[in-house]
């Protein structure tokens, strides 16, 4: 079975600084999509960013970056420029094969201090 | 508005009792997915449904149960609740039924508190 691991429950950073997030995943899958998803006090779940695992470039969208090094199996998100309403959890997840489901990791609490 | 309507958004009940939560898709939408968020085993996926068939089951609990309707509504029925049956229930919706090309729009959640 797959798995997703955050080694990070929480993070804070400096608005308009770069902070990374963390993500290790676990599969013997070659075709796969990873996420990262957004959920702020509001408890929406917002997707911030996707890559498939085929592609080799990193996805980019916005202030918001990925390094993913499949070899390693690392997703890590990079936040450039922190804004105050990045302050969320951050979950991490693997939807496989299937595409049937997502699998999450435990969340990173990121707090943005002014 | 995410497009994906939950209702209701709170719920209090007592053990014991069945609650039945609702999800509306964004229009257009044929999978719906339903998850648990809870402190102690955080997001999980409990089933699928495209087009009005199950099509993927996670770990859901013998007691919960849900369907999807003709007019792609679904509904999770929850029943001989227990204290740790309370946590966040978050339905999601997709365009097909391999959703990761299309990606998924989570709805506000429905918060289940059994007392």
């Amino acid at each position: 079975a797959q798995t997703v691991t955050q080694s990070q429950p929480e993070m804070s950073v400096q608005e308009a600084e770069t902070v990374t997030l963390s993500c290790t995943y676990d599969t013997s899958e070659s075709d796969y999509y990873l996420f990262w998803y957004k959920q702020p006090p509001s408890r929406q779940m917002i997707l911030v960013i996707r890559q498939e695992a085929y592609k080799q470039q990193n996805a980019t969208e916005n202030r918001f970056s990925v390094n993913f090094q499949k070899a390693a199996k690392s997703f890590s998100l990079k936040i450039s420029d922190s804004q105050l309403g990045d302050a969320a959890m951050y979950f991490c997840a693997y939807e496989g094969t299937s595409g049937s489901r997502l699998t999450f990791g435990e969340g990173t609490q990121l707090t943005v201090n002014p | 508005d995410s497009g994906v309507t939950q209702t209701p958004k709170h719920l209090i009940t007592a053990t014991g009792q069945r609650v039945t939560l609702r999800c509306s898709p964004r229009s257009g939408d044929l999978s719906v997915y339903w998850y648990q968020q809870s402190l102690d085993q955080g997001l999980q996926f409990l089933i699928q449904y495209y087009n009005g068939e199950e099509r993927a089951k996670g770990n859901i609990l013998e007691r919960f149960s849900a369907q999807q309707f003709p007019d792609l509504h679904s509904e999770l029925n929850l029943s001989s609740l227990e204290l740790g049956d309370s946590a966040l229930y978050f339905c999601a919706s997709s365009v097909a039924l391999r959703s990761r090309n299309y990606g998924y729009t989570f709805g506000s959640g429905t918060r289940l508190t059994v007392v």
